[in-house]
């Protein structure tokens, strides 16, 4: 069984800019969700989605970042304009539920903002 | 607030010692608790799982855990570890309602010297 893909999986960017994660959740799996987790802490979830649609997206900074599932499968998530605290290593994250199933985790995107 | 915390920040240990890392939340409510290990250049995937039944869990690799609900705690253990346990492990806690984030610890950082 494949993995939750994600890309890129480094990137470097100044500040202000804006980037993109793209992240391919494991097949056939309904729930996504997308993590920060910075250094020397846990993952936080920014968003979560069930589908195509938000569950939660409570932490998630609206004012600069946003996500999407299209199609209830692959999702993006966007950082427009950047600052340096979004340095982070971005996590995404599949399960076949939300309540009792694994989260299957992807390998992340780890964001350096100059 | 929803939390969890471990209370060992870094662990260093030589082979064939016994573990026990520490975790306690706060979270009001139902709980399924978690520890996720993240080996070196790995993902993070889960170690153990507990939803309801026995308090004491089992996992992969010889680790087990044992929920203490009057304590709030989630401690991890393993009799007898080898290098290759050598990660950063995570606890985490998820209210039993469909919705509700996965809400991780900052870490543990175990180092096995051979």
């Amino acid at each position: 069984e494949a993995g939750v893909a994600q890309s890129p999986r480094y990137k470097i960017i100044e500040k202000r800019q804006s980037v993109a994660f793209w992240c391919n959740p494991i097949s056939g799996h309904a729930t996504l969700y997308w993590y920060q987790q910075i250094l020397g802490q846990g993952p936080k979830l920014l968003i979560q989605f069930q589908n195509n649609g938000v569950v939660d997206d409570s932490q998630l900074p609206k004012d600069r970042f946003s996500a999407e599932r299209l199609k209830g499968v692959d999702s993006t998530l966007k950082i427009q304009p950047a600052k340096l605290e979004d340095s982070a290593v971005y996590l995404c994250a599949s399960s076949s539920g939300q309540i009792t199933y694994e989260q299957y985790f992807g390998p992340g995107t780890r964001l350096t903002v100059t | 607030a929803q939390s969890v915390s471990q209370h060992n920040h870094h662990v260093i240990l030589s082979e064939a010692a016994s573990l026990e890392l520490g975790c306690n939340y706060s979270y009001g409510g139902t709980v399924n608790l978690f520890w996720y290990v993240q080996y070196p250049g790995q993902h993070l995937q889960l170690l153990l799982k507990y939803f309801s039944g026995d308090p004491l869990v089992k996992g992969i690799k010889g680790f087990e855990a044992e929920f203490i609900k009057s304590k709030f705690s989630f401690n991890l253990r393993k009799p007898s570890v080898q290098w290759s346990d050598t990660a950063e492990y995570f606890c985490a806690v998820k209210g039993n309602q469909a919705g509700t984030a996965l809400i991780f610890g900052k870490g543990t950082t175990l180092s096995v010297s051979s």
